[in-house]
């Protein structure tokens, strides 16, 4: 069966503390890892795509990394206003090309 | 600006009452999506439309009902036969939904049963 696991389930820094968000996958056939930000009361927004194992992708503070069974989002010298939940997203090539979703990470930076 | 707006983004709904719930996106994305959050939980699909005129069901339709009568628009019912319809209901959508893109989501509309 497919599926996705996200770890921690919350993760509180300091600002300029780095650290990784982790997304464990269980899929038949990747087509997509897709990472997301959400904030409270709002909709998911798109950080990142990986298609492939080695794969890396940056975006100011944050570098998604991909292996054939889990992703690392590095946050790098967090500010508050990283403080989110991070949404770590599969696509299968089974099932209809469905899309699994993990719980979430909650991430917390304290200045 | 392109993206998906949905509507209201508070709805209240009485014990045996339908409501719907409204999302319309500009970016003419052939696929649509709906997904229900509930905490602690990953977004559990509820119906998704490949086209115009077709949708197929998701993990959890049983008490939801949806159209695609126009590219731009995919509403959502909830019907009172959803016995635990309190949740956060997101729509989005993509290029293609066999396609390896990336979804965009609106902002959601919290539902509460009073």
């Amino acid at each position: 069966e497919d599926q996705v696991t996200q770890s921690p389930e919350a993760l509180r820094l300091q600002e300029g503390e780095s650290s990784s968000l982790n997304c464990s996958y269980t899929v038949s056939g990747l087509r997509g890892l897709f990472w997301y930000r959400q904030d409270p009361g709002k909709g998911p927004e798109f950080l990142f795509t990986l298609y492939s194992a080695g794969e890396e992708k940056e975006k100011e503070r944050l570098k998604a990394t991909l292996t054939k069974k889990e992703s690392f989002l590095h946050i790098t010298a967090p500010k508050p206003e990283d403080s989110a939940t991070y949404l770590c997203a599969v696509r299968s090539n089974t099932g209809g090309f469905k899309t699994i979703f993990g719980a979430g990470t909650r991430l917390f930076v304290k200045a | 600006d392109g993206g998906i707006t949905q509507s209201p983004k508070y709805l209240f709904r009485k014990e045996g009452q339908n409501v719907t719930l409204s999302c319309e996106q500009n970016l003419n994305h052939d696929a649509m999506y709906w997904y229900r959050q509930d905490p602690g939980q990953g977004l559990r699909l509820i119906y998704y439309s490949q086209i115009v005129n077709d949708f197929q069901k998701g993990d959890i339709a049983e008490g939801y009902s949806v159209s695609r009568e126009k590219k731009e628009s995919f509403p959502l019912t909830v019907t009172s036969a959803q016995k635990n319809p309190t949740a956060f209901y997101l729509c989005a959508s993509s290029e293609s939904h066999r396609r390896r893109t990336e979804a965009f989501f609106g902002q959601g509309t919290r539902l509460t049963v009073v």
